[in-house]
């Protein structure tokens, strides 16, 4: 059984330019989270997929972020002309459908941006 | 609205001392999940214990021990025997129900065990 995986785990860039993170979720969990981590700090939830519908959004979410989940099964995180404070750890989570499961994280991708 | 504080930003304890790591919580809901997240150095969140509102007992699971206090609004942790393997960085989480969507982190207690 393979945990949540992501994808890159590290990734530098210039301000002002798209990133992309993918997430590949356990594989019978309906749910998809993703987070953000600064240092010293908890995660912060950003948004979630039940199944490939975005259910939920928060309002660290920025019209430079979007997030898609198109078959339901792995998720791409995208932002856009990125700024310094961009700079942190993407966290992505799954678990199954209903109240009674915990989150499980995989690894995240550390971004830099310079 | 949902807020966890852990007050403990670092503790230091040396091998084999029992620590205990503090989490309070604020919440409006009267049904709500607690959790206890360990990562560390390697960065990967490991999930260690939910608990709902309803199940006030006590949890031991090994050295791991949990003691949920509504009447506080607390879920502290206490590690027994320590080991230089659980040096991290201990979260506890609070969700209301349903669903888990927006699970809400507390800032972090860093353990350091010296052996």
């Amino acid at each position: 059984d393979t945990g949540v995986s992501q994808d890159p785990r590290h990734k530098i860039t210039k301000r002002g330019q798209n990133v992309t993170f993918r997430c590949d979720p356990i594989s019978e969990h309906n749910r998809l989270y993703w987070y953000r981590q600064t240092l010293g700090q908890g995660p912060e939830f950003l948004t979630y997929f039940q199944n490939e519908a975005q259910l939920e959004k928060s309002r660290l979410l920025s019209d430079r972020f979007s997030a898609e989940r198109p078959k339901g099964s792995f998720s791409t995180l995208e932002i856009q002309r990125t700024e310094q404070g961009d700079s942190a750890m993407y966290l992505c989570a799954s678990s199954p459908s209903g109240q009674d499961y915990e989150q499980y994280f995989g690894p995240g991708t550390r971004l830099t941006v310079t | 609205a949902q807020k966890v504080t852990q007050a403990q930003t670092e503790i230091s304890v040396v091998e084999k001392e029992d620590v205990t790591l503090d989490c309070v919580y604020e919440t409006r809901d009267t049904t709500y999940y607690l959790f206890w997240y360990k990562q560390p150095p390697s960065g990967e969140l490991v999930f260690l214990i939910r608990r709902n509102s309803f199940d006030e007992q006590n949890e031991i699971s090994g050295r791991y021990s949990w003691n949920f206090q509504k009447s506080t609004s607390s879920f502290n942790f206490t590690i027994t025997a320590s080991q230089v393997v659980d040096s991290a960085v201990y979260f506890c989480a609070l969700s209301e129900a349903p669903g888990n969507n927006d699970m809400r982190f507390g800032a972090g207690t860093r353990l350091t065990v010296k052996p």
